[in-house]
């Protein structure tokens, strides 16, 4: 099946600052989520990007499908913004209904 | 308010009894979904509906049971033969639209095993 890698695994930031998170897979796909998982275990939508650049506020995303990976931007950082981001796929050759998760980059950022 | 619920927030069992997990969505999605997290970890697929009375398996099946008897519904069992219960639930749901897939998740239950 296909693999879904994210990176870095952590990462600790002061407050202000700007953060890449990276996540490969290595099959075409159809839909890529990324999310943010608060401390009390909610998961968040943040962008739908199968292919493309999405931006809300401080965050961004950019896929390029054609090279199996997407990134997530993160600007002047908020201690807000700790928590897990993961990045899910579904995989277009086996079957478009399941997501397949990646491992999370745990983000922490202090004051 | 639209949006998926998730009930109970914790549930506590005891070895040997089943239980069951709430999942109720009023976004009138067609799909829904079960995941479990384990601490650590990404989220991993029990099982997924994508139209009433219909369900399949996902990647860790065995020892949990799902029902989908109406479309805004998906209660997941956890049974007495699943060896290692304790762990987050979550619950998701979808629109399936072409090859659109985006899913929405609810709170979470957290169950743990005495």
């Amino acid at each position: 099946g296909i693999q879904v890698e994210q990176s870095p695994p952590d990462l600790i930031l002061q407050e202000g600052a700007n953060s890449t998170l990276r996540c490969n897979f290595s099959d075409s796909v159809n839909n890529l989520q990324w999310f943010h998982q608060n401390p009390w275990g909610q998961l968040i939508n943040l962008f739908y990007i199968p292919s493309g650049t999405k931006q809300n506020g401080r965050l961004s995303a950019t896929t390029v499908a054609t090279e199996r990976y997407s990134l997530l931007y993160i600007s002047s950082s908020q201690t807000t913004d700790s928590g897990v981001y993961f990045c899910a796929v579904d995989s277009r050759p086996y079957n478009t209904d399941k997501l397949i998760f990646g491992t999370g980059t745990r983000l922490q950022v202090f004051p | 308010d639209g949006g998926i619920t998730q009930s109970p927030k914790y549930l506590f069992r005891k070895e040997g009894q089943n239980v069951t997990l709430s999942c109720e969505q009023n976004l009138n999605h067609d799909a829904m979904y079960w995941y479990r997290q384990d601490p650590g970890q990404g989220l991993r697929l029990i099982y997924y509906s994508q139209i009433v009375n219909d369900f399949q398996k996902g990647d860790i099946a065995e020892g949990y049971s799902v029902s989908r008897e109406k479309k805004e519904s998906f209660p997941l069992t956890v049974t007495s033969a699943q060896k290692n219960p304790t762990a987050f639930y979550l619950c998701a749901s979808s629109i399936l639209t072409g090859n659109k897939n985006e899913q929405f998740f609810g709170p979470g239950t957290r169950l743990t095993v005495l």
